[in-house]
Protein backbone atom coordinates (compact mmCIF):
# COMPACT_ATOMS: atom_id res chain seq x y z
CA UNK A 1 0.00 0.00 0.00
CA UNK A 2 1.60 3.68 -0.79
CA UNK A 3 2.08 5.58 2.19
CA UNK A 4 5.04 6.48 4.64
CA UNK A 5 6.98 4.40 6.28
CA UNK A 6 8.58 4.76 9.70
CA UNK A 7 10.88 2.24 11.14
CA UNK A 8 11.83 0.97 14.05
CA UNK A 9 8.65 1.85 15.73
CA UNK A 10 9.69 1.68 19.22
CA UNK A 11 12.78 2.11 20.64
CA UNK A 12 14.72 2.60 24.05
CA UNK A 13 18.05 4.61 24.38
CA UNK A 14 20.83 4.83 27.26
CA UNK A 15 21.62 8.87 27.65
CA UNK A 16 24.51 9.36 24.67
CA UNK A 17 23.92 6.30 22.67
CA UNK A 18 22.75 7.58 19.14
CA UNK A 19 20.14 6.15 16.60
CA UNK A 20 18.84 6.81 13.13
CA UNK A 21 15.16 7.01 12.63
CA UNK A 22 14.13 5.65 8.98
CA UNK A 23 11.60 7.70 6.73
CA UNK A 24 10.44 6.08 3.43
CA UNK A 25 7.45 7.36 1.09
CA UNK A 26 6.56 5.78 -2.26
CA UNK A 27 4.23 8.80 -3.30
CA UNK A 28 6.48 10.30 -5.44
CA UNK A 29 6.61 13.79 -2.93
CA UNK A 30 8.90 16.16 -3.13
CA UNK A 31 8.68 17.53 0.63
CA UNK A 32 9.22 15.68 3.67
CA UNK A 33 8.81 16.40 7.35
CA UNK A 34 10.46 14.90 10.91
CA UNK A 35 8.09 16.30 13.41
CA UNK A 36 7.77 15.46 17.71
CA UNK A 37 4.25 14.90 19.52
CA UNK A 38 4.62 15.26 22.86
CA UNK A 39 1.56 15.80 25.54
CA UNK A 40 -0.05 19.53 25.32
CA UNK A 41 2.71 20.92 22.67
CA UNK A 42 0.87 18.95 19.68
CA UNK A 43 3.58 18.46 16.97
CA UNK A 44 6.62 20.20 17.01
CA UNK A 45 8.47 20.42 13.28
CA UNK A 46 12.29 19.09 13.76
CA UNK A 47 13.50 18.94 10.00
CA UNK A 48 12.14 19.72 6.79
CA UNK A 49 12.86 18.56 3.36
CA UNK A 50 11.19 20.53 0.06
CA UNK A 51 12.85 18.88 -2.20
CA UNK A 52 15.75 15.98 -2.86
CA UNK A 53 18.76 17.86 -1.76
CA UNK A 54 17.53 19.70 0.50
CA UNK A 55 17.05 20.37 3.87
CA UNK A 56 15.88 23.34 6.62
CA UNK A 57 15.60 23.37 10.15
CA UNK A 58 12.08 23.69 11.76
CA UNK A 59 10.79 24.93 15.08
CA UNK A 60 13.20 22.08 17.25
CA UNK A 61 15.95 21.16 15.52
CA UNK A 62 19.00 21.40 18.24
CA UNK A 63 20.50 17.35 19.18
CA UNK A 64 19.33 16.45 15.93
CA UNK A 65 20.14 16.10 11.88
CA UNK A 66 18.94 14.64 8.77
CA UNK A 67 19.11 13.45 5.37
CA UNK A 68 17.59 13.80 2.50
CA UNK A 69 19.18 10.52 0.98
CA UNK A 70 17.14 10.58 -2.41
CA UNK A 71 13.53 11.44 -3.21
CA UNK A 72 11.99 8.81 -1.62
CA UNK A 73 14.11 8.46 1.97
CA UNK A 74 14.42 11.20 4.77
CA UNK A 75 16.37 9.91 8.14
CA UNK A 76 16.59 11.66 11.24
CA UNK A 77 20.05 11.22 13.42
CA UNK A 78 20.17 11.52 17.00
CA UNK A 79 24.18 12.17 17.71
CA UNK A 80 23.82 11.72 21.27
CA UNK A 81 20.05 11.34 22.90
CA UNK A 82 19.48 12.87 25.99
CA UNK A 83 15.88 12.02 28.49
CA UNK A 84 14.20 15.13 26.84
CA UNK A 85 14.22 13.53 23.50
CA UNK A 86 12.35 11.04 24.59
CA UNK A 87 8.58 11.82 22.45
CA UNK A 88 7.23 10.21 19.60
CA UNK A 89 8.56 10.98 15.89
CA UNK A 90 6.41 11.10 13.19
CA UNK A 91 7.21 11.14 9.50
CA UNK A 92 5.34 12.97 6.85
CA UNK A 93 5.45 13.97 3.22
CA UNK A 94 3.22 16.30 0.86
CA UNK A 95 3.31 17.14 -2.81
CA UNK A 96 5.12 20.70 -3.59
CA UNK A 97 1.39 22.13 -4.31
CA UNK A 98 -0.15 21.31 -1.28
CA UNK A 99 -3.38 19.20 0.12
CA UNK A 100 -2.24 18.34 3.55
CA UNK A 101 0.56 15.54 4.85
CA UNK A 102 0.82 11.55 4.84
CA UNK A 103 1.97 10.93 7.89
CA UNK A 104 3.75 7.80 9.02
CA UNK A 105 2.82 5.20 11.89
CA UNK A 106 5.18 7.06 14.43
CA UNK A 107 8.02 6.06 16.64
CA UNK A 108 8.18 5.83 19.91
CA UNK A 109 11.69 6.70 21.61
CA UNK A 110 12.41 6.42 25.19
CA UNK A 111 15.66 7.66 26.06
CA UNK A 112 16.32 6.51 30.04
CA UNK B 1 5.38 34.04 13.38
CA UNK B 2 2.07 32.32 12.27
CA UNK B 3 0.83 30.34 15.03
CA UNK B 4 -2.63 28.01 15.62
CA UNK B 5 -4.51 27.86 19.17
CA UNK B 6 -6.57 25.15 20.29
CA UNK B 7 -8.54 26.64 22.97
CA UNK B 8 -10.35 23.23 24.13
CA UNK B 9 -7.45 21.07 25.30
CA UNK B 10 -10.06 18.53 26.66
CA UNK B 11 -13.53 17.79 25.85
CA UNK B 12 -15.73 15.04 27.65
CA UNK B 13 -19.08 14.15 25.46
CA UNK B 14 -22.04 11.92 25.53
CA UNK B 15 -22.72 10.14 22.61
CA UNK B 16 -25.39 11.86 20.04
CA UNK B 17 -24.02 15.31 21.72
CA UNK B 18 -22.86 18.28 19.27
CA UNK B 19 -18.97 19.07 18.82
CA UNK B 20 -17.47 22.32 18.28
CA UNK B 21 -13.65 22.55 18.50
CA UNK B 22 -11.89 25.60 18.36
CA UNK B 23 -9.31 27.15 16.18
CA UNK B 24 -7.78 30.26 15.46
CA UNK B 25 -4.63 31.16 13.98
CA UNK B 26 -2.69 34.14 13.35
CA UNK B 27 -1.60 34.54 9.67
CA UNK B 28 -3.56 37.79 8.18
CA UNK B 29 -2.99 36.63 4.13
CA UNK B 30 -3.82 33.63 1.97
CA UNK B 31 -4.00 30.68 3.85
CA UNK B 32 -4.77 26.60 3.93
CA UNK B 33 -6.23 25.20 6.74
CA UNK B 34 -6.57 21.66 7.89
CA UNK B 35 -8.01 19.20 10.85
CA UNK B 36 -6.25 16.22 11.57
CA UNK B 37 -7.17 13.42 13.49
CA UNK B 38 -5.24 10.73 15.68
CA UNK B 39 -7.19 8.32 17.41
CA UNK B 40 -5.70 6.26 20.01
CA UNK B 41 -2.04 4.55 19.23
CA UNK B 42 -2.09 5.96 15.94
CA UNK B 43 -0.63 8.25 13.39
CA UNK B 44 -2.22 11.54 12.03
CA UNK B 45 -4.88 11.40 9.15
CA UNK B 46 -6.93 13.91 7.35
CA UNK B 47 -10.16 14.72 8.50
CA UNK B 48 -10.67 17.76 6.15
CA UNK B 49 -8.77 20.78 4.24
CA UNK B 50 -9.27 24.45 3.60
CA UNK B 51 -8.17 25.74 0.24
CA UNK B 52 -10.88 28.66 -0.92
CA UNK B 53 -14.05 28.40 -2.67
CA UNK B 54 -16.54 27.55 -0.03
CA UNK B 55 -16.21 28.16 3.20
CA UNK B 56 -17.97 25.43 4.82
CA UNK B 57 -15.85 22.47 4.37
CA UNK B 58 -16.94 18.30 4.18
CA UNK B 59 -15.01 16.36 5.93
CA UNK B 60 -15.06 12.59 5.87
CA UNK B 61 -16.99 10.84 8.97
CA UNK B 62 -19.64 13.33 9.23
CA UNK B 63 -17.32 16.39 9.89
CA UNK B 64 -17.44 20.22 8.77
CA UNK B 65 -15.23 23.03 9.17
CA UNK B 66 -16.39 26.74 8.41
CA UNK B 67 -13.40 29.35 7.50
CA UNK B 68 -14.38 32.60 8.80
CA UNK B 69 -11.91 35.24 7.39
CA UNK B 70 -12.88 37.71 9.83
CA UNK B 71 -12.63 35.85 12.77
CA UNK B 72 -9.43 33.61 11.49
CA UNK B 73 -11.10 30.52 12.60
CA UNK B 74 -11.44 27.78 11.06
CA UNK B 75 -13.69 25.70 13.74
CA UNK B 76 -14.63 22.06 13.50
CA UNK B 77 -18.06 20.75 14.11
CA UNK B 78 -20.35 17.40 13.69
CA UNK B 79 -24.19 17.77 14.83
CA UNK B 80 -23.80 14.09 16.52
CA UNK B 81 -20.77 12.48 18.03
CA UNK B 82 -20.60 8.79 18.19
CA UNK B 83 -17.99 6.97 20.80
CA UNK B 84 -15.77 5.89 18.15
CA UNK B 85 -15.04 9.78 17.77
CA UNK B 86 -12.87 9.51 20.84
CA UNK B 87 -9.64 10.84 19.50
CA UNK B 88 -6.90 13.65 19.79
CA UNK B 89 -8.29 16.34 17.21
CA UNK B 90 -5.38 19.03 15.49
CA UNK B 91 -5.73 22.13 13.73
CA UNK B 92 -3.26 22.70 11.12
CA UNK B 93 -2.34 25.67 8.88
CA UNK B 94 0.19 25.95 5.99
CA UNK B 95 3.24 28.33 6.36
CA UNK B 96 3.96 31.35 4.63
CA UNK B 97 6.43 31.64 1.37
CA UNK B 98 4.92 29.15 -0.46
CA UNK B 99 6.35 26.60 2.03
CA UNK B 100 4.36 23.21 2.49
CA UNK B 101 4.69 23.60 6.23
CA UNK B 102 2.33 22.91 8.19
CA UNK B 103 1.98 24.85 11.81
CA UNK B 104 -0.06 22.77 14.52
CA UNK B 105 -2.33 23.35 17.52
CA UNK B 106 -1.70 21.76 20.59
CA UNK B 107 -4.59 19.74 19.92
CA UNK B 108 -8.08 18.70 21.45
CA UNK B 109 -8.44 15.79 22.99
CA UNK B 110 -11.94 14.67 22.84
CA UNK B 111 -13.64 11.49 25.24
CA UNK B 112 -16.89 10.75 24.18
CA UNK B 113 -18.83 8.24 26.44
CA UNK B 114 -21.50 6.17 25.57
Amino acid sequence: NAGVTQTPKFQVLKTGQSMTLQCAQDMNHNSMYWYRQDPGMGLRLIYYSASEGTTDKGEVPNGYNVSRLNKREFSLRLESAAPSQTSVYFCASSEVTGGGYTFGSGTRLTVV
Amino acid sequence: AQSVSQHNHHVILSEAASLELGCNYSYGGTVNLFWYVQYPGQHLQLLLKYFSGDPLVKGIKGFEAEFIKSKFSFNLRKPSVQWSDTAEYFCAVKGPYNTDKLIFGTGTRLQVFP
